[in-house]
């Protein structure tokens, strides 16, 4: 079945250390995106791609960096320069950038860092 | 200013009952685009049903339809017969054609409606 696949589901660590996110699609999609989310929150845009080995910083890159090597995989990973790391990470995917067509997300990452 | 307004937090309907969401957005964009989205307790964001500027008729989706009126710039989703399945988060959205401005023309969220369906 095609879809978006984020792995761990849950994954905790400690202050200071750096931790990645899994992001995997089998959409053949171009553009894959990063988001956000804090309780009560919308989703914020952190990172995203169009294409491979090329991303773009969204609203909230700080303390995040990421690559696209393949097209079905777009990694995230939380830096210790991230003041305020603990929330839940959602990762996307659409057609094309920018165009009509809806994004597919993921399950999901809830981030704890303690 | 923000661009998409949620102004309900909670919801409650009766099961089998109508209920309207309410979405209102901002943009100087001619050319954009709507979409809701619904995010259950296992929060997987899936979606419902788009609506773009210059859509002459509104949008539906089976039990889900999406009242467009662009010069009130509100885009408020309609679930008919609630279900006790629909008892989730639900997220407007909007993406700007033109008007990339810094992301792109990327997904701008709302805080979202917690829905909750009631037997």
């Amino acid at each position: 079945d095609g879809g978006i696949t984020q792995s761990p589901k849950y994954l905790f660590r400690k202050e200071g250390q750096n931790v990645t996110l899994s992001c995997e699609q089998n959409l053949n999609h171009d553009a894959m995106y990063w988001y956000r989310q804090d309780p009560g929150q919308g989703l914020r845009l952190i990172y995203y791609s169009q294409i491979v080995n090329d991303f773009q910083k969204g609203d909230i890159a700080e303390g995040y960096s990421v690559s696209r090597e393949k097209k079905e995989s777009f990694p995230l990973t939380v830096t210790s320069a991230q003041k305020n790391p603990t929330a839940f990470y959602l990762c996307a995917s659409s057609i094309k950038a920018g165009s009509i067509y809806e994004q597919y997300f993921g399950p999901g990452t809830r981030l704890t860092v303690t | 200013a923000q661009k998409i307004t949620q102004t309900q937090p909670g919801m409650f309907v009766q099961e089998k009952e109508a209920v309207t969401l309410d979405c209102t957005y901002d943009t100087s964009d001619p050319s954009y685009g709507l979409f809701w989205y619904k995010q259950p307790s296992s929060g997987e964001m899936i979606f419902l049903i788009y609506q773009g500027s210059y859509d002459q008729q509104n949008a539906t989706e089976g039990r889900y339809s999406l009242n467009f009126q662009k010069a009130r710039k509100s885009a408020n989703l309609v679930i008919s017969a609630s279900q006790l399945g629909d008892s989730a988060m639900y997220f407007c959205a909007m993406r700007e054609y033109r008007n990339y401005g810094g992301s792109q023309g990327n997904l701008i969220f709302g805080k979202g409606t917690k829905l909750s369906v009631k037997p």
